[in-house]
């Protein structure tokens, strides 16, 4: 258990929806990080937060947002969906804003149908 | 969530036996070269890491090389066990701006153990 916790496990939804993913960071983590991992594009990164501010942007659409709280858990917004959106969504955490050694939560399988 | 739903090129090893994963890199610039395991139904886990200045790195049954000429990394587990039956990434650590982390992961390769 790597301590990252996600919400929900599993999420089915029609396109054009938006649905939202929580994650909750290991104690102590600071940064969290949101990765998709699809059939055809493998894991990439979409977006980091570091003690609740914006701090690297990878290929997330202009349809996703996301927020870190003061708590320090986190929020992955995808809106407008599309089947092609159908993915593993995990969340990841670390202590400080530059690491590798990043612990990733169980991961969100979405469904667009 | 699982990972056996990605096409990803497979290495099958038996129980006890050696395995020897490999990556290829793109970027030279690097600081770090990792490896994950990502067993079914869980997130990638943080394996063993290898600074760019470095050629190997040791830890408990698992040895990284990495060949800075070719742009290369392997991954080798001594005495492959059925526990060690995942998909494995390698990813390229390259800060940007000084101050934000950035993950670049491989496509993976799937190790099956047999017995």
């Amino acid at each position: 258990d790597s301590g990252v916790t996600q919400t929900p496990k599993h999420l089915i939804t029609a396109t054009g929806q938006r649905v939202t993913l929580r994650c909750s960071p290991r104690s102590g983590d600071l940064s969290v990080y949101w990765y998709q991992q699809s059939l055809d594009q493998g894991l990439q990164f979409l977006i980091q937060y570091y003690n609740g501010e914006e701090r690297a942007k990878g290929n997330i659409l202009e349809r996703f947002s996301a927020q870190q709280f003061p708590d320090l858990h986190s929020e992955l917004n995808l809106s407008s969906l599309e089947l092609g959106d159908s993915a593993l969504y995990f969340c990841a955490s670390s202590v400080s804003t530059a690491s590798y050694e990043q612990y990733f939560g169980p991961g969100t399988r979405l469904t667009v149908t | 969530g699982e990972s056996v739903g990605l096409h990803l090129p497979t290495l099958s090893v038996q129980e006890g036996d050696n395995s020897i994963i490999n990556c290829a890199y793109s970027n030279s610039a690097s600081d770090y070269f990792i490896w994950y395991k990502q067993e079914s139904g869980k997130g990638p886990q943080f394996i063993i890491d290898i600074r760019s200045n470095m050629d190997k790195r040791q830890g408990q049954r698992v040895t990284v090389l990495l060949n800075k000429t070719v742009k290369h990394l392997s991954l080798q587990i001594a005495a492959t066990q059925p526990g060690d039956s995942a998909v494995y990434f390698c990813a390229e650590y390259s800060p940007s701006t000084g101050t934000a982390s950035k993950l670049t992961f491989g496509t993976g390769t799937r190790l099956q153990v047999t017995l």
